[in-house]
């Protein structure tokens, strides 16, 4: 199994919603990372797990919660969001962190927010 | 900070060659990646470089210079396939966190 699997694959939500994202992967990887990418724009850093731990947070607002269950899953629990949080979130996974371990992407969820 | 210019639009014609360049700060520099993005799909590996010198994988190369801070992808016998956004990214420090460029918008026409 060489692929990072993510649910939904869309999602539309209110601002007074609480959501949660799901990505996969079954390839022993132990790092995990979360990226925001908007449209016509590069992926942007958002969350890095290495090992289930947390291990990067790029200054990202409460409202997006992450959580690495075991070595497998990465979640990120979304509350209270803003319309300019609508983007694709994507999922990427790793051998670990750091040089020399390209990152494979899940095909991401498309969020809007109203 | 941690720059990284590459052009935003290329046009190529179906057969032919294009070579995508990418420049960045040289300080820390650990290894630079280059994805392939189709529009509304995620990024694609492509190739890794750290080390100064040209990585063939079929019809695509990568070079790097370390000391240049430049790299670039040639892409060869161009097909209509290959229209989508080429991501250079670079790690610095080894601390894991990749660093997109803005991508290289490539269109192929027959």
């Amino acid at each position: 199994d060489t692929e990072v699997t993510q649910t939904p694959k869309h999602l539309v939500m209110g601002m007074t919603n609480k959501k949660s994202l799901k990505c996969e992967q079954h390839m022993g990887h132990r790092a995990m990372y979360w990226y925001k990418q908007k449209a016509k724009k590069p992926p942007e850093l958002m969350f890095v797990y290495s090992y289930e731990k947390l291990s990067i947070n790029e200054s990202v607002p409460s409202r997006f919660s992450p959580e690495c269950p075991n070595s497998s899953l990465l979640n990120l629990h979304l509350h209270a969001l803003q319309p300019e949080d609508s983007a694709l979130y994507l999922c990427a996974s790793s051998r670990g962190q750091g040089i020399n371990n390209e990152q494979f992407f899940g095909p991401g969820t498309r969020l809007t927010v109203l | 900070g941690q720059n990284i210019d590459q052009p935003t639009e290329m046009t190529a014609t179906e057969g032919a060659i294009v070579q995508i360049n990418c420049t960045y700060q040289t300080s820390g520099f650990n290894g630079l990646f280059w994805y392939q993005q189709h529009a509304g799909e995620a990024p694609t590996f492509l190739s890794y470089n750290v080390l100064d010198g040209l990585e063939e994988k079929g019809r695509f190369s990568s070079f790097l210079s370390r000391s240049k801070g430049y790299s670039y992808l040639l892409l060869k016998e161009l097909q209509m396939k290959d229209s989508a956004s080429y991501l250079c990214a670079v790690i610095w420090n080894q601390g894991g966190k990749l660093i997109f460029g803005q991508g290289t918008e490539l269109s192929v026409k027959p």
